[in-house]
């Protein structure tokens, strides 16, 4: 089955500055990279997604990279405040496959004032 | 986006009781899952709860702990059987559409105790 690694398990960056969070699959079909941000208490919340026909994707502060060669996608949040402080969670699946997502462990996001 | 609803919120139960979950989605999916997310660690799938037939479980999980049911397209339940301490975790219901995105609800807080 799929395995989905992430790092760092924690990043503290200053506001104002950028935070990447990398992560590797290894079930070359998977094409479907989903990014959820979890709050305390709540649950994970969709915030981009990328699928393997593109290399990358963007709103607004937030982008996605992904190297399908490679193996791995990355999540850049740029200008970061306050409000990114939070667990943020890649995912891999086949899109439209009867399959769930394979999750990585998580970032834990600290944003410095 | 879909909109999923999870009842309880939180609860805590005694050991050797069962609890049912419930999950219900404000637009017809073609996919429900249920996930299990351990204070402070990633979401692990339990199973895809399949419209009309039995559930589909991951290994580890079993249908006679898991009872899984969905009786149409925008509703499914969890029960957790025969509660121990180890079963104490948050508990998430994610659906999606297709090659759509997979939202999840907030999650239901359990406690064994």
């Amino acid at each position: 089955g799929e395995n989905v690694e992430q790092h760092p398990s924690t990043l503290s960056v200053q506001e104002g500055d950028s935070a990447v969070i990398k992560c590797t699959y290894s079930d070359s079909a998977s094409n479907y990279f989903p990014w959820y941000k979890q709050e305390l208490g709540k649950g994970p919340q969709l915030i981009i997604d990328i699928r393997s026909n593109v290399g990358e994707k963007k709103d607004q502060r937030i982008a996605v990279t992904l190297n399908k060669t490679a193996k791995h996608f990355s999540l850049h949040i740029t200008e970061t405040q306050p409000e990114d402080s939070a667990v943020y969670f890649c995912a891999a699946k086949v899109s439209g496959g009867a399959d769930g997502l394979t999750f990585g462990k998580g970032t834990h996001l600290i944003i410095q004032p | 986006s879909a909109v999923i609803s999870q009842k309880p919120s939180r609860d805590i139960c005694q050991r050797g009781t069962s609890l049912t979950i419930q999950c219900q989605v404000d637009s017809q999916v073609t996919m429900m899952f249920w996930y299990r997310q351990q204070p402070g660690q990633s979401l692990t799938l339990i199973a895809t709860a399949n419209q009309g037939s039995e559930a589909t479980y991951e290994s580890g999980f079993v249908i006679d702990k898991f009872p899984i049911s969905r009786p149409n397209l925008t509703f499914s339940t969890l029960t957790v059987s025969n509660m121990s301490p180890e079963d104490s975790s948050i508990y998430l219901c994610s659906a999606g559409t297709g090659e759509g995105p997979l939202h999840f609800g907030n999650g239901t807080r359990l406690t064994v105790t």
